[in-house]
């Protein structure tokens, strides 16, 4: 099972929007609407911050919304914030009990 | 509230096994499926496997098939994840992760390092 793809790195000013895109197959991404993804700061534990799909853990700042395109979902965050500098993953169900991660995306916040 | 504590650091030589606890305190175990996630310094998550609620079945990553056992004991309500034949590749932060459902990993575990080390 491959990692799904994500950029390396993404970057934005304070106020600004940026996406994060995630690239699976169709028989992950493309196939399920259970796409989750997380942010993760430098030595803490990985933070749910979308899951299927589109839904929002409560306490999650109403700036991150998530989308799915055929094989693509992406991580918006818009009014970006200081605290937002992190790495971000996306994660799918590929089917068969199995799960996969992305690679993991750095954010940074000029 | 819903906690994952996990063993503490573990240092290795190759060859050698490693046993990680996680103790969920909050919620009772069996109620939702417990993952396993790793990650190597400097690099990205990488899904292991998990036990599933209920009925404890296992499903392993191809990655780590033969080499990894989840356990559950559901009176300490804490689950176990032992990997074998450890090689320096093995170096990583190991993390539980409670699935809230379908698939999203809502808590998790603070991390155990685990080094291997000749």
């Amino acid at each position: 099972q491959s990692a799904l793809t994500q950029p390396a790195s993404v970057s934005g000013s304070p106020g600004q929007s940026i996406s994060i895109s995630c690239t699976g197959t169709s028989g992950d991404v493309g196939k399920y609407d259970r796409v989750s993804w997380y942010q993760q700061h430098p030595g803490k534990a990985p933070k749910l911050i979308i899951y299927e799909v589109t839904e929002r853990p409560s306490g999650v700042s109403n700036r991150f919304s998530g989308s799915k395109s055929g094989n693509t979902a992406s991580l918006t965050i818009s009014g970006l914030q200081a605290e937002d500098e992190a790495d971000y993953y996306c994660c799918s169900y590929a089917g068969s009990s199995k799960v996969v991660f992305g690679g993991g995306t750095k954010l940074t916040v000029l | 509230q819903v906690q994952l504590v996990q063993s503490g650091a573990e240092v290795r030589k190759p060859g050698a096994s490693v046993k990680v606890s996680c103790k969920a305190s909050g919620y009772t175990l069996t109620t939702y499926s417990i993952h396993w996630v790793r990650q190597a310094p400097g690099q990205g998550l990488e899904w292991m496997g998990w036990v599933k609620h209920g009925n404890s079945d296992t499903k392993y990553s191809q990655r780590f098939q033969g080499r990894v056992t989840f356990t559950s004991d559901t009176p300490a309500s804490t689950v176990c994840m032992e990997l074998s034949s450890l090689t320096s590749e093995d170096t990583a932060v190991y993390y539980c992760a409670r699935e809230g459902g379908m698939i999203n990993f809502d808590y998790w575990g603070q991390g155990t390092l685990v080094t291997v080390s000749s």
